[in-house]
């Protein structure tokens, strides 16, 4: 299957500042990524597809001013959460589809103090 | 929109065998999947289906009825390790995969 990092694996930030998660292809160029939210014990929940070289679409319910993402290159998506507070605190998952099939990163855990 | 259940919890014993059902209600089917998910890590891919019928990957097969939007997962010979959260997810055309709450499985000696 396909290769995916995630970086930072985990973060904690105070309230109000910045968090940018940088999502990697490694082995293939994808220039579709998806990037994923998960509260405790509850479903992966979309939040975006991220389109190499051309803006993002978001779900129904995220704020794209919030949430930015760029998708520079065939490689490397980022997700900045902007202003963060505690209600942002989850997990952060990337995913790409590689032979029909999603691949996910390894996640980003997110604290807001 | 798509709706996808599958239950909440489930409990079994070391070496015996664990069914998870999942139906689902969609439109443009475009494959069903399962992954497995361990406490504060990512989903990894078990099986997929597209077609009818059962896929076999080890001690893992899946099942799927298109008429009547339901799949299962089958895990045989359970180990200790097999204690983790399953996903059905299902795809509609060439959206991504959206997914069901998951099912806890607690493996037991």
């Amino acid at each position: 299957g396909a290769v995916v990092s995630q970086h930072p694996s985990w973060v904690i930030c105070k309230s109000g500042t910045s968090v940018k998660i940088e999502c990697r292809s490694l082995d293939f160029q994808a220039t579709t990524m998806f990037w994923y939210r998960q509260f405790p014990k509850q479903s992966l929940m979309l939040m975006a597809t991220s389109n190499e070289g051309s803006k993002a679409t978001y779900e129904q319910g995220v704020e794209k001013d919030k949430f930015l993402i760029n998708h520079a290159s065939l490689t490397l998506s980022t997700l900045t959460v902007t202003s963060a507070h505690p209600e942002d605190s989850s997990f952060y998952i990337c995913s790409e589809v590689w032979a029909d099939t999603q691949y996910f990163g390894p996640g980003t855990r997110l604290t807001v103090l | 929109g798509q709706n996808i259940d599958q239950p909440t919890e489930m409990t079994a014993t070391e070496g015996a065998i664990v069914q998870i059902n999942c139906t689902y209600q969609t439109s443009g089917f475009n494959g069903l999947f399962w992954y497995q998910q361990h406490a504060g890590e990512a989903p990894t891919f078990l099986s997929y289906n597209v077609l009818d019928g059962l896929e076999e990957k080890g001690r893992f097969s899946s099942f799927l009825s298109r008429s009547k939007g339901y799949s299962y997962l089958l895990l045989k010979e359970l180990q200790m390790k097999d204690s983790a959260s399953y996903l059905c997810a299902v795809r509609s055309g060439n959206t991504p995969l959206v997914f069901g709450k998951g099912t806890r499985l607690s493996v037991i000696a």
